[in-house]
């Protein structure tokens, strides 16, 4: 039983590159988010989506896009990367009726 | 003001003992409570569910209090293997997502 699956688990970029970080769940589930945790600063919502071919913005949406272009599925992008953006990502899932969150194992990006 | 407030920590406890972690809400709307447990450099998992009648899961016992807008989480008998970061999470009513605190760092000393 995956759960929640995170891809890739480690990453260095250089400042500009662009790359995707997928999320797939496996449990059906509704509603899928992707954080960003910093020391310090606690898990912050970036974008989430209620369902498939919806997304919406979080609290710190800028200088990411997201897709959920099939329900198990949910794509994190940055077109540009940053420094700023050096942080570990969680893609999490949970379903209509119930409030328990699923995480992934998390997605460390160091930007240079 | 933020949606979720935790005391930050740390709590540095000995084995055996007895630690409460406090965590306020700001919006009356909240309906549904959470402690989640995170482990160094791993994912948050669910530790358990805060029910308005609280309620005890071994040695963990939550509570809700809704006039003071707060829940707590005691851990009693701490053991070394209690040693994580502790994240309040609160839901509300018309909204698609979940409000995290900072969490609370609690170590446990031999």
């Amino acid at each position: 039983n995956a759960g929640v699956t995170q891809t890739p688990k480690f990453r260095v970029l250089k400042t500009g590159q662009s790359m995707t970080l997928l999320c797939a769940q496996d449990m059906n589930h509704e509603y899928m988010y992707w954080y960003r945790q910093d020391p310090g600063m606690g898990l912050r919502l970036i974008h989430y989506s209620v369902g498939e071919g919806t997304t919406a913005k979080g609290e710190v949406p800028d200088g990411y896009n997201v897709s959920r272009l099939k329900k198990q599925n949910f794509l994190l992008g940055l077109e540009s990367a940053a420094p700023s953006q050096t942080s570990v990502y969680f893609c999490a899932s949970r379903g209509l009726s119930t409030g328990e969150l699923f995480f992934g194992e998390g997605s460390r990006l160091t930007v240079l | 003001r933020k949606e979720v407030e935790q005391d930050p920590g740390p709590f540095n406890v000995p084995e055996g003992a007895t630690v409460a972690f406090n965590c306020t809400y700001s919006n009356s709307a909240s309906q549904s409570f959470f402690w989640y447990r995170q482990d160094c450099r791993k994912e948050p998992k669910l530790l358990m569910s805060v029910y308005s009648s609280g309620n005890e899961d071994g040695r963990f016992t939550a509570q809700l209090n809704r006039a003071s807008q707060y829940i707590s989480l005691l851990i009693r008998d701490s053991k070394l293997s209690d040693s994580a970061t502790y994240l309040c999470v609160v839901g509300r009513t018309g909204a698609n997502n979940l409000f995290f605190g900072t969490g609370t760092r609690l170590t446990v000393i031999p």
